[in-house]
């Protein structure tokens, strides 16, 4: 089956250490997209890529960093510059990043639940 | 991306319609209109989109305003399974870059009872 996976669901991790979140798709979608949501907020987005090898800051981008060597994956580390990492981050991709079609839907994955003690 | 207006909550009982409002009175000519949906400790997934014609498909209808300044999504029979938070979201498709990006406000928390 097509989609996106996320793994590991939840993760812990100590207060000080990076940690490095997966993101992978088989739709073959161009575009690829990290967003971060705290409980009872809406989703903020940390980072984008357009294509592989490029990728763009988004709203929250500081304490986190991305790499888009092969188009399926998209990994989002979250630094121990990130000063509140406990939260769900969410993966997505669509087809381009933006509407060169008005059909250009955003597949979100299961998410993964970062807790840092 | 112009910014949307969603009540907090709503309640709806089992096999009933719902009907979710959302106001975007700044909306411009290209941007259309997205809704998703969010069920507990889920991602997102995609509803419905439309620009200016109502819409219908499997999961929902659009109902959209004459002056598009507001929208209504359309569940024809509420089901458990509905219960999640609803996002009215609009998007300038007309540009690429970042005008592109889906924002997320904080949406409609739909509970439906049985």
């Amino acid at each position: 089956d097509g989609g996106i996976t996320q793994s590991p669901k939840y993760l812990f991790r100590k207060e000080g250490q990076n940690v490095t979140l997966s993101c992978e798709q088989n739709l073959n979608h161009d575009a690829m997209y990290w967003y971060r949501q705290d409980p009872g907020q809406g989703l903020r987005l940390i980072y984008y890529s357009q294509i592989v090898n490029d990728f763009q800051k988004g709203d929250i981008a500081e304490g986190y960093s991305v790499s888009r060597e092969k188009k399926e994956s998209f990994p989002l580390t979250v630094t121990s510059a990130q000063k509140n990492p406990t939260a769900f981050y969410l993966c997505a991709s669509s087809i381009t990043l933006a509407g060169v079609s008005s059909y250009n839907e955003q597949f979100f994955g299961p998410g993964t639940r970062l807790t840092v003690l | 991306d112009a910014k949307t207006t969603q009540p907090n909550s709503m309640e709806s009982n089992e096999e009933e319609p719902v009907h979710l409002p959302c106001n975007h009175s700044t909306i411009s000519g290209t941007d259309y209109i997205h809704w998703y949906r969010q069920l507990p400790s889920q991602g997102p997934e995609y509803v419905i989109h439309g620009l200016t014609s109502n819409v219908n498909n499997r999961m929902a209808s659009l109902a959209i305003a004459e002056d598009r300044k507001s929208s209504t999504l359309i569940l024809h029979r509420a089901t458990l399974r509905d219960a999640a938070v609803y996002y009215c979201i609009l998007r300038d498709e007309g540009s690429g870059g970042s005008q592109g990006n889906l924002i997320f406000g904080k949406g409609t928390k739909l509970s439906v009872k049985p």
